[in-house]
């Protein structure tokens, strides 16, 4: 059974870092490509950030470039996002995602989400 | 960027009906396009990709149609379980993005 698990997220000061970690399982990490894709509160859904397969290709939304960086450890089947300089307006959900296939923006398998409010 | 809108952005519907959300890009995406769904307070789940191919498990009375710039989602026959938010997503190319949701509640 393919599990994603989120952990990481919490209350955070603007300006401020955090690191989320997405633990995968069921299914091989090392041949699927992966995104980060957050909801705001009472929002819709934005992509944030996806990794290749390999991890040789990232790729990221203007709203979030320059400022956080998508990275995996095939070794330990975890998937890390590291947001620096954080904004009120990243406050959301940030749900790990996994892509079907061969392709990279098709998402199969989500994970339960993990909650990132940024406030003073 | 490509703009993804749906139509309507909400709808109220009773089981056994039969609806359509639409969603339209801003730009050809060629076969690229993707339907989620999401309840409250769970992660979205896609049903159909590629336009029109039905993901594993869903039923089939959901279904997709279009192609370039204006697409369909249709359930044939609304079931409890499918009282829900729709999204759209275009995945031609990047930065990807969905459409705002289709809120479907029941009549």
């Amino acid at each position: 059974e393919v599990q994603l698990l989120e952990s990481g997220g919490g209350l955070v000061q603007p300006g401020g870092s955090l690191r989320l970690s997405c633990a995968a399982s069921g299914f091989t990490f090392s041949s699927s490509a992966m995104s980060w894709v957050r909801q705001a509160p009472e929002k819709g859904l934005e992509w944030v950030s996806t990794i290749s397969a390999s991890g040789d290709s990232t790729y990221y939304a203007d709203s979030v470039k320059g400022r956080f960086t998508l990275s995996r450890d095939t070794s330990k089947n975890t998937l890390y996002l590291h947001m620096s300089s954080l904004r009120a307006e990243d406050t959301a959900v940030y749900y790990c995602a996994k892509a079907g296939g061969m392709q990279l923006w098709l998402w199969d398998y989500w994970g339960q989400g993990t909650l990132v409010t940024v406030s003073s | 960027d490509i703009q993804m809108t749906q139509s309507p952005s909400s709808l109220s519907a009773s089981v056994g009906d039969r609806v359509t959300i639409t969603c339209r890009a801003s730009q050809s995406i060629s076969s690229y396009l993707n339907w989620y769904q999401q309840k409250p307070g769970k992660a979205p789940k896609v049903l159909i990709y590629a336009v029109s191919s039905l993901q594993s498990g869903v039923p089939s009375r959901f279904s997709g149609s279009g192609s370039g710039t204006d697409f369909t989602l249709t359930i044939s026959s609304l079931q409890p379980e499918d009282f829900a938010t729709y999204y759209c997503q275009q995945s031609y190319s990047t930065p990807i993005t969905f459409g705002q949701g289709t809120r479907l509640e029941i009549k």
